[in-house]
C-alpha cells in the first residue's frame, strides 16, 4: 500500500526558506517521479514541480527561481525548499507520486508564512 | 503554459441527476490526451478520477466518465450520489503541468 506523509514546520517567517519532507512507504522511491502541489486556503491547486532520484527536476516557471527539490533514497524521502517566502506562499502543501497524473497523495500540511 | 478554464464555477444539482463539467484548454493538449480529473472534498487531498482524458483510475465507479480531446474535455457523472458533491479539478500533465480553477458541485 503506497503511503506518503508530509512533515516540516507549520510556521515560517517572511523572507525565510520553507522546507518540507515527504516520506514514502509501500513503493521504491527510485521507481517513480515525485511531485509537490500546493493549495492556498480556499483556493485551487497549483503545481510546484517534480523530482526524480536521478536528479531530474521540473519546476513551475513562476516559482522556479525559488524552488529546489531533491530525493534521499536512503531514507525514502524527497524534499521541497522554497526560498524568500511571503504571505502568498501560505498554503496546504501536498506531496504526490508521479510526474503526470498523481494517483497517490499525502494528506497535506498547512504552512503559514507570518512573522 | 497551458491555461485550463473550468465551467461552470458552481453546479447545483440533486442526487440522481446527471452532471456535466467542462474543462477548456488555451491550446491543444498533446495527442496523448494528457488530461486528468480529480475530486476534492473539504479537508482531504484530491482523489484521481480520470487520466488520459477517459481512463478511470483504480476503484473509481463507472458512473464517472471522461471524454474530449484537443482543447475541450468533459467529466460526466451519470447519476449523482450524495458522496459526489465536492470540488472537481482538471489537470493538464504535459511538460509544464497546470490545474483548472475548479468546479464546485453542490446539492440543490
Amino acid at each position: 500500500q503506497v503511503q506518503l506523509q508530509e512533515s516540516g514546520p507549520g510556521l515560517v517567517k517572511p523572507s525565510e526558506t520553507l522546507s518540507l519532507t515527504c516520506s514514502i512507504s509501500g513503493v521504491s522511491i527510485s521507481s517513480f517521479y515525485w511531485s509537490w502541489i500546493r493549495q492556498p486556503p480556499g483556493k485551487g491547486l497549483e503545481w510546484i514541480g517534480y523530482v526524480h532520484y536521478s536528479g531530474i527536476t521540473n519546476y513551475n516557471p513562476s516559482l522556479k527561481s525559488r524552488v529546489t527539490m531533491s530525493v534521499d533514497t536512503s531514507k525514502s524521502q524527497f524534499s521541497l525548499k522554497l526560498s524568500s517566502v511571503t504571505a502568498a506562499d501560505t498554503a496546504v502543501y501536498y506531496c504526490a507520486r508521479g510526474n503526470g497524473y498523481n494517483h497517490y497523495w499525502g494528506q497535506g500540511i498547512l504552512v503559514t508564512v507570518s512573522s | 503554459e497551458i491555461v485550463l478554464t473550468q465551467s461552470p464555477g458552481t453546479l447545483s444539482l440533486s442526487p440522481g441527476e446527471r452532471a456535466t463539467l467542462s474543462c477548456r484548454a488555451s491550446q491543444s493538449v498533446s495527442s496523448s490526451s494528457s488530461l486528468a480529473w480529480y475530486q476534492q472534498k473539504p479537508g482531504q487531498a484530491p482523489r484521481l478520477l480520470i487520466y488520459g482524458a477517459s481512463s478511470r483510475a483504480t476503484g473509481i465507479p463507472d458512473r464517472f466518465s471522461g471524454s474530449g480531446s484537443g482543447t475541450d474535455f468533459t467529466l460526466t457523472i451519470s447519476r449523482l450520489e450524495p458522496e459526489d458533491f465536492a470540488v472537481y479539478y482538471c489537470q493538464h500533465y504535459g511538460s509544464s503541468p497546470s490545474f483548472g480553477q475548479g468546479t464546485k458541485l453542490e446539492i440543490k
